[in-house]
């Protein structure tokens, strides 16, 4: 199956910082990137929807001031929590896929942040 | 609203076979998808259903009937390895994956 990247798998920050993380599709373009937040024992959640060259799309409650996502080009997209609290501590995983059809979401590696 | 159901934790016996349920309402149907996720890694696709119907691939199967709005996954001669959390998701009318909470699947020897 596809790859996507996803980095860093973990960090730790202080709070009142900012953390970028980056997620890459290597091995196909992707149209459309999803950014997800997990918390233990919890399913995923959607933080939103990025399509390539366009702003992303944010699902309700989620503050994009605050998770600010970039999709630069149909192999990377990045999010970068600003201002991180301990309270943004989870686990958050992107995916990625190339269209409508039968295309099941790849998904990254996962990251792990801590605020501390 | 958008509502998609499966058991929260059940348990096997290693080299047994094991049935975990799904069941959905969403707004249209694009599919149906199964994953396998252990702690702290991020989701694996394990299968896709779109019609009415079993797909099988190795040691899982996955059945979906549209019209009860209902899946399950089988999983045959259970492994060690298998423990972790399935998680159902279905894609709805506006292609976006609904996920459901996951259930933890707990092997013993």
């Amino acid at each position: 199956g596809a790859v996507v990247s996803q980095h860093p798998s973990r960090v730790i920050c202080k709070s009142g910082t900012s953390v970028k993380i980056e997620c890459r599709s290597l091995d196909f373009q992707a149209t459309t990137m999803f950014w997800y937040r997990q918390f233990p024992k919890k399913s995923l959640m959607l933080m939103a929807t990025s399509n390539e060259g366009s702003k992303a799309t944010y699902e309700q409650g989620v503050e994009k001031d605050k998770f600010l996502i970039n999709h630069a080009s149909l192999t990377l997209s990045t999010l970068t929590v600003t201002s991180a609290h301990p309270e943004d501590s989870s686990f958050y995983i992107c995916s990625a896929s190339w269209g409508q059809g039968h295309t099941e979401a790849f998904f990254g590696q996962g990251t792990r942040l801590t605020v501390v | 609203g958008q509502n998609i159901d499966q058991p929260t934790e059940m348990t096997a016996t290693e080299g047994a076979i094991v049935q975990i349920n799904c069941t959905y309402q969403t707004s249209g149907f694009n599919g149906l998808f199964w994953y396998q996720q252990h702690a702290g890694e991020a989701p694996t696709f394990l299968s896709y259903n779109v019609l009415d119907g079993l797909e099988e691939k190795g040691r899982f199967s996955s059945f979906l009937s549209r019209s009860k709005g209902y899946s399950y996954l089988l999983l045959k001669e259970l492994q060690m390895k298998d423990s972790a959390s399935y998680l159902c998701a279905v894609r709805d009318s506006n292609y976006q994956l609904i996920w459901g909470a996951g259930t933890k699947l707990i092997i013993k020897p």
